[in-house]
């Protein structure tokens, strides 16, 4: 089944140590987005991208990077992570209006 | 500011019962809308979209309909069942935007047998 995939689904770091998260689809959509969800709280957009084109949001903190090194796969990059940091990492693609979810990477932070 | 405002923050209801939650948005220019369901700890299951040329979508027990003109969407659930428990969140895309979704901050719901 076409599907967008998050791996880990649970991540727990160290304050101040680096991670990453990924996320690859095979619905081969052309827009790929990463999102960050505190709980009870709305999905909070931190960037996207339009194939190769990276789009940052004007409120994302400089600790977050992206990395989409091709169409399937996009990586998310907490280089100093905080206690405020942890949360629900969403990632969603979409080829047109409608956006496809993946099951979440619930990150820690020790 | 709360651009999309969504109402009941939380219902809970007998098993069987026919359910309404409310979606309301302030920008005019927010031109499709589309319900997600959400499960504890889960990601984000889409559920209908409703484009700005449509007034609802029918999808088994769900319908959801759009009111441009008072800035209103509603998801109608017919019959529910425990397993409707979950949150629903709605998000509307702006016409200046088309990537970026807004969104409510969802309704709790909890169906009891």
């Amino acid at each position: 089944d076409a599907m967008v995939i998050q791996n880990p689904r649970y991540q727990v770091t160290q304050f101040g140590k680096p991670v990453t998260l990924s996320c690859s689809q095979t619905l081969n959509h052309n827009v790929m987005y990463w999102y960050q969800q505190k709980s009870s709280q709305a999905p909070k957009l931190l960037f996207h991208y339009y194939d190769k084109d990276f789009n940052n949001e004007a409120d994302t903190p400089d600790n977050f990077q992206s990395r989409r090194p091709n169409t399937s796969f996009c990586f998310l990059d907490i280089r100093s992570p905080g206690l405020g940091d942890a949360a629900m990492y969403l990632c969603a693609t979409s080829r047109g209006i409608v956006q496809f979810f993946g099951p979440g990477t619930r990150l820690t932070v020790l | 500011k709360q651009e999309v405002t969504q109402i009941p923050a939380a219902l809970s209801v007998p098993e069987g019962e026919n359910l309404v939650l409310n979606c309301s948005f302030t920008d005019s220019a927010i031109y499709n809308l589309q319900w997600f369901r959400q499960d504890p700890g889960k990601g984000l299951t889409s559920l209908l979209l409703i484009q700005s040329s449509q007034r609802e979508q029918t999808s088994g027990r769900l319908n959801a309909s759009l009111d441009k003109s008072s800035g209103r969407s509603t998801l109608y659930i017919a019959a529910s069942q425990p397993g409707d428990s979950a949150t629903y969140l709605c998000a509307g895309l702006n016409a200046g935007n088309n990537r970026k979704l807004i969104w409510g901050l969802g309704t709790s719901l909890a169906v009891n047998p």
